[in-house]
């Protein structure tokens, strides 16, 4: 079993639906990141989060420390959204979930 | 302009080579980190450095080596040890060597390809 799990492994979805990505992890984190990979391979950071909620633009991530579950929204969801979002977490490593990749359809 | 350089993007071998993945930033971090990822799996850390002169092995270490000599910069050489090399490579930074709670930053990658 993986420490991070992400759920689902494919998303498709038609412009302007609304989308949401799950994350549980198994391990202690001081911060879960989310993570979003373009086609070309680069990665940038979406989120860093160890509570609450986080808003920006379209996207929104929040995180139940509780239930170690995080979820990352986007709302009025756009072809250029297309990419691989991946969450990751844990102590002075990371842990990386396998991703999820989302394909937004004009 | 600030960032995290990694050369060449596309990187060929033949196989009992050795080759040296470049990773250089100018961000003034501490920390660096070589992550590989491969298909339908997360990225797995090879190796990290918190600070000049000091690095760690990371979850799949063997077969790579690395050095930091400089704070900007942090060389992965993939040996000949290395028994499936073929992968995307990625280098990282962060501001401090706990990883998670610190933003990553993330080079454009180095896809190498051993034949």
């Amino acid at each position: 079993k993986n420490e991070v799990e992400q759920s689902p492994q494919n998303l498709t979805a038609q412009e302007g639906e609304f989308i949401t990505i799950n994350c549980s992890y198994s391990v202690g984190i001081s911060a879960l990141h989310w993570l979003q990979q373009h086609p070309g391979g680069g990665i940038v950071s979406l989120f860093m989060l160890s509570s609450g909620k986080k808003k920006h633009g379209r996207l929104i991530a929040t995180i139940n420390i509780q239930e170690k579950h995080s979820s990352l929204h986007i709302t009025a969801s756009h072809p250029r959204d297309s990419a691989v979002y991946i969450c990751a977490g844990g102590g002075n490593q990371f842990y990386f979930g396998t991703g999820t990749s989302l394909t937004v359809i004009p | 302009d600030g960032g995290i350089t990694q050369s060449p993007k596309y990187l060929f071998r033949k196989e009992g080579q050795n080759v040296t993945l470049s990773c250089e930033q100018n961000l003034n971090h501490d920390a660096m980190y070589w992550y590989r990822q491969d298909p339908g799996q997360g990225l797995r850390l090879i190796y990290y450095s918190q600070i000049v002169n000091d690095f760690q092995k990371g979850d799949i270490a063997e077969g790579y080596s690395v050095s930091r000599e400089k704070k900007e910069s942090f060389p992965l050489t993939v040996t000949s040890a290395q028994k499936n090399p073929t992968a995307f490579y990625l280098c990282a930074t962060s501001t401090s060597g706990r990883a998670s709670s610190y933003e990553q930053y993330f080079g454009p990658g180095t896809r190498l390809t051993v034949t």
